[in-house]
Protein backbone atom coordinates (compact mmCIF):
# COMPACT_ATOMS: atom_id res chain seq x y z
CA UNK A 1 0.00 0.00 0.00
CA UNK A 2 1.33 3.46 -1.24
CA UNK A 3 1.02 6.09 1.16
CA UNK A 4 0.45 9.88 0.54
CA UNK A 5 3.25 10.96 -0.90
CA UNK A 6 4.58 15.44 -1.66
CA UNK A 7 6.74 17.27 -3.75
CA UNK A 8 8.46 19.08 -3.87
CA UNK A 9 9.53 19.04 0.06
CA UNK A 10 10.99 22.27 0.37
CA UNK A 11 10.20 25.52 -1.60
CA UNK A 12 11.82 29.09 -1.82
CA UNK A 13 9.40 31.84 -3.43
CA UNK A 14 9.24 35.95 -3.27
CA UNK A 15 6.22 37.94 -2.80
CA UNK A 16 3.75 38.16 -5.78
CA UNK A 17 4.84 34.87 -7.23
CA UNK A 18 3.05 31.66 -7.92
CA UNK A 19 3.46 28.04 -6.46
CA UNK A 20 2.11 24.55 -7.42
CA UNK A 21 2.43 22.23 -4.75
CA UNK A 22 1.63 18.21 -5.56
CA UNK A 23 -0.28 15.56 -3.77
CA UNK A 24 -0.47 11.34 -4.80
CA UNK A 25 -3.25 9.89 -2.37
CA UNK A 26 -2.78 7.23 -0.94
CA UNK A 27 -3.84 3.74 -3.34
CA UNK A 28 -7.65 3.38 -3.00
CA UNK A 29 -8.24 6.89 -1.63
CA UNK A 30 -10.52 8.94 -3.82
CA UNK A 31 -10.44 12.43 -1.59
CA UNK A 32 -8.03 15.32 -1.20
CA UNK A 33 -8.12 17.60 1.45
CA UNK A 34 -4.92 20.42 1.60
CA UNK A 35 -4.09 22.12 5.38
CA UNK A 36 -1.77 24.88 6.06
CA UNK A 37 -0.23 24.74 9.17
CA UNK A 38 1.88 27.80 10.27
CA UNK A 39 5.19 27.92 12.64
CA UNK A 40 3.25 27.00 16.11
CA UNK A 41 0.05 26.23 14.98
CA UNK A 42 -2.47 23.43 14.20
CA UNK A 43 -3.06 22.77 10.59
CA UNK A 44 -5.62 24.87 8.94
CA UNK A 45 -8.34 23.82 6.18
CA UNK A 46 -7.86 24.90 2.62
CA UNK A 47 -10.28 22.91 0.58
CA UNK A 48 -11.05 19.47 -0.23
CA UNK A 49 -11.33 17.93 -3.69
CA UNK A 50 -13.78 15.10 -4.59
CA UNK A 51 -14.47 13.49 -8.04
CA UNK A 52 -12.06 16.21 -9.53
CA UNK A 53 -14.48 19.72 -7.76
CA UNK A 54 -14.03 21.47 -5.13
CA UNK A 55 -15.84 19.68 -2.08
CA UNK A 56 -15.54 22.22 0.33
CA UNK A 57 -13.37 25.55 1.52
CA UNK A 58 -12.13 26.88 4.85
CA UNK A 59 -11.65 30.29 5.33
CA UNK A 60 -8.91 30.89 2.59
CA UNK A 61 -8.82 33.59 -0.23
CA UNK A 62 -9.81 32.86 -3.77
CA UNK A 63 -5.93 33.08 -4.64
CA UNK A 64 -5.14 29.47 -3.52
CA UNK A 65 -6.89 27.30 -6.02
CA UNK A 66 -6.41 23.64 -6.44
CA UNK A 67 -6.98 20.65 -9.05
CA UNK A 68 -7.83 16.77 -9.03
CA UNK A 69 -6.62 14.65 -11.24
CA UNK A 70 -8.84 11.17 -12.33
CA UNK A 71 -6.09 9.28 -10.63
CA UNK A 72 -7.14 11.36 -7.27
CA UNK A 73 -4.00 13.06 -7.43
CA UNK A 74 -3.91 16.86 -6.49
CA UNK A 75 -2.47 20.06 -7.03
CA UNK A 76 -2.68 22.98 -4.81
CA UNK A 77 -2.00 26.56 -6.44
CA UNK A 78 -1.17 29.67 -4.90
CA UNK A 79 -1.14 33.28 -6.63
CA UNK A 80 0.14 36.21 -5.66
CA UNK A 81 2.27 35.03 -2.97
CA UNK A 82 2.25 37.03 0.52
CA UNK A 83 4.79 37.00 3.55
CA UNK A 84 2.05 35.40 5.61
CA UNK A 85 1.80 31.94 3.21
CA UNK A 86 5.53 30.89 4.56
CA UNK A 87 3.85 27.62 6.11
CA UNK A 88 3.91 23.64 5.98
CA UNK A 89 1.48 22.65 3.54
CA UNK A 90 -0.01 19.44 4.53
CA UNK A 91 -2.20 16.67 2.04
CA UNK A 92 -4.29 14.13 3.30
CA UNK A 93 -6.19 11.49 1.35
CA UNK A 94 -9.31 9.54 2.38
CA UNK A 95 -12.02 7.50 0.87
CA UNK A 96 -15.08 8.64 0.84
CA UNK A 97 -18.63 6.69 2.28
CA UNK A 98 -16.78 4.94 4.97
CA UNK A 99 -18.13 5.81 8.59
CA UNK A 100 -15.34 7.45 10.02
CA UNK A 101 -13.55 7.87 7.25
CA UNK A 102 -10.03 8.79 7.88
CA UNK A 103 -7.87 11.45 6.66
CA UNK A 104 -4.34 9.94 6.40
CA UNK A 105 -1.08 12.76 5.68
CA UNK A 106 1.84 13.02 3.45
CA UNK A 107 4.85 14.60 4.79
CA UNK A 108 4.05 18.18 3.43
CA UNK A 109 5.89 20.89 1.50
CA UNK A 110 7.80 23.76 3.35
CA UNK A 111 7.22 26.93 1.52
CA UNK A 112 8.93 30.50 2.69
CA UNK A 113 8.37 33.30 0.68
CA UNK A 114 10.88 35.87 1.10
CA UNK B 1 -18.74 25.26 14.43
CA UNK B 2 -17.20 22.93 15.79
CA UNK B 3 -13.27 23.12 17.96
CA UNK B 4 -10.92 21.61 20.43
CA UNK B 5 -8.63 23.00 23.23
CA UNK B 6 -5.44 21.51 24.07
CA UNK B 7 -3.94 22.31 27.41
CA UNK B 8 -1.21 23.20 28.10
CA UNK B 9 0.73 24.01 24.94
CA UNK B 10 3.93 22.31 26.29
CA UNK B 11 4.12 19.12 28.43
CA UNK B 12 7.42 17.80 29.85
CA UNK B 13 7.93 14.52 31.28
CA UNK B 14 10.25 12.01 32.31
CA UNK B 15 11.60 8.64 30.78
CA UNK B 16 8.76 6.06 32.37
CA UNK B 17 6.37 8.46 33.41
CA UNK B 18 2.54 8.49 32.85
CA UNK B 19 2.04 10.90 29.73
CA UNK B 20 -1.17 12.36 29.70
CA UNK B 21 -2.29 14.92 27.05
CA UNK B 22 -5.35 17.00 27.53
CA UNK B 23 -7.88 17.64 24.64
CA UNK B 24 -11.79 19.35 24.97
CA UNK B 25 -13.99 19.95 22.28
CA UNK B 26 -17.05 21.60 21.32
CA UNK B 27 -19.31 20.04 19.17
CA UNK B 28 -22.81 20.20 18.49
CA UNK B 29 -23.22 16.56 17.25
CA UNK B 30 -21.67 13.30 18.23
CA UNK B 31 -17.72 13.46 17.45
CA UNK B 32 -15.41 11.50 15.49
CA UNK B 33 -11.98 12.43 17.57
CA UNK B 34 -8.83 11.86 16.36
CA UNK B 35 -5.06 12.33 17.73
CA UNK B 36 -2.23 12.56 15.45
CA UNK B 37 1.59 12.80 16.25
CA UNK B 38 3.88 15.32 14.33
CA UNK B 39 7.57 14.59 14.86
CA UNK B 40 9.96 17.25 13.75
CA UNK B 41 10.18 18.28 9.94
CA UNK B 42 7.64 15.58 9.12
CA UNK B 43 3.94 15.14 8.54
CA UNK B 44 1.02 13.80 10.62
CA UNK B 45 0.75 10.43 11.63
CA UNK B 46 -2.58 8.94 12.66
CA UNK B 47 -2.27 7.57 16.66
CA UNK B 48 -5.94 7.06 16.90
CA UNK B 49 -9.39 7.63 16.28
CA UNK B 50 -12.73 7.59 18.34
CA UNK B 51 -15.83 7.08 16.16
CA UNK B 52 -18.55 6.07 18.73
CA UNK B 53 -17.34 2.36 19.65
CA UNK B 54 -15.63 1.89 22.48
CA UNK B 55 -15.14 4.67 24.90
CA UNK B 56 -11.92 3.50 25.39
CA UNK B 57 -9.58 3.61 22.18
CA UNK B 58 -6.34 1.87 21.68
CA UNK B 59 -3.75 3.31 19.14
CA UNK B 60 -0.60 2.88 18.12
CA UNK B 61 2.66 2.94 20.27
CA UNK B 62 1.05 2.05 23.43
CA UNK B 63 -1.07 5.00 23.55
CA UNK B 64 -4.70 5.12 24.22
CA UNK B 65 -7.50 7.33 24.68
CA UNK B 66 -10.84 8.17 26.59
CA UNK B 67 -13.63 9.43 25.52
CA UNK B 68 -16.03 11.17 28.11
CA UNK B 69 -18.86 12.30 26.96
CA UNK B 70 -19.90 14.41 30.34
CA UNK B 71 -16.66 16.05 30.12
CA UNK B 72 -16.17 16.91 26.66
CA UNK B 73 -12.80 15.13 26.81
CA UNK B 74 -10.53 13.31 24.65
CA UNK B 75 -7.50 12.73 27.01
CA UNK B 76 -4.20 11.03 25.26
CA UNK B 77 -2.70 8.66 27.80
CA UNK B 78 0.23 6.27 27.68
CA UNK B 79 1.43 4.44 30.79
CA UNK B 80 5.50 4.50 30.38
CA UNK B 81 6.98 7.67 28.41
CA UNK B 82 9.85 6.34 26.14
CA UNK B 83 12.38 8.77 24.69
CA UNK B 84 11.16 7.99 21.53
CA UNK B 85 7.22 9.90 22.40
CA UNK B 86 9.12 13.31 21.94
CA UNK B 87 7.23 14.79 19.18
CA UNK B 88 4.46 17.07 19.02
CA UNK B 89 0.48 15.85 19.23
CA UNK B 90 -2.40 17.46 17.65
CA UNK B 91 -6.20 16.45 18.57
CA UNK B 92 -8.71 16.99 15.98
CA UNK B 93 -12.52 16.91 15.56
CA UNK B 94 -14.17 15.99 12.30
CA UNK B 95 -16.63 18.24 11.10
CA UNK B 96 -18.62 18.38 8.17
CA UNK B 97 -18.24 20.90 5.64
CA UNK B 98 -21.27 20.95 3.19
CA UNK B 99 -22.97 17.46 2.65
CA UNK B 100 -20.52 14.93 2.00
CA UNK B 101 -17.26 17.05 2.61
CA UNK B 102 -15.16 16.55 5.83
CA UNK B 103 -12.46 18.38 7.62
CA UNK B 104 -10.32 18.24 10.86
CA UNK B 105 -10.59 21.27 13.23
CA UNK B 106 -7.18 20.85 14.74
CA UNK B 107 -6.71 22.09 18.19
CA UNK B 108 -2.85 24.37 18.64
CA UNK B 109 -1.23 20.88 19.93
CA UNK B 110 0.88 20.17 22.48
CA UNK B 111 4.98 19.80 22.58
CA UNK B 112 5.62 16.46 24.48
CA UNK B 113 9.47 16.39 25.99
CA UNK B 114 11.01 13.36 27.36
CA UNK B 115 13.43 14.01 30.56
CA UNK B 116 16.34 11.47 30.35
Amino acid sequence: ETGVTQSPTHLIKTRGQQVTLRCSSQSGHNTVSWYQQALGQGPQFIFQYYREEENGRGNFPPRFSGLQFPNYSSELNVNALELDDSALYLCASSLVGGRGETQYFGPGTRLLVL
Amino acid sequence: AQSVTQLGSHVSVSEGALVLLRCNYSSSVPPYLFWYVQYPNQGLQLLLKYTSAATLVKGINGFEAEFKKSETSFHLTKPSAHMSDAAEYFCAVREEVIQGAQKLVFGQGTRLTINP
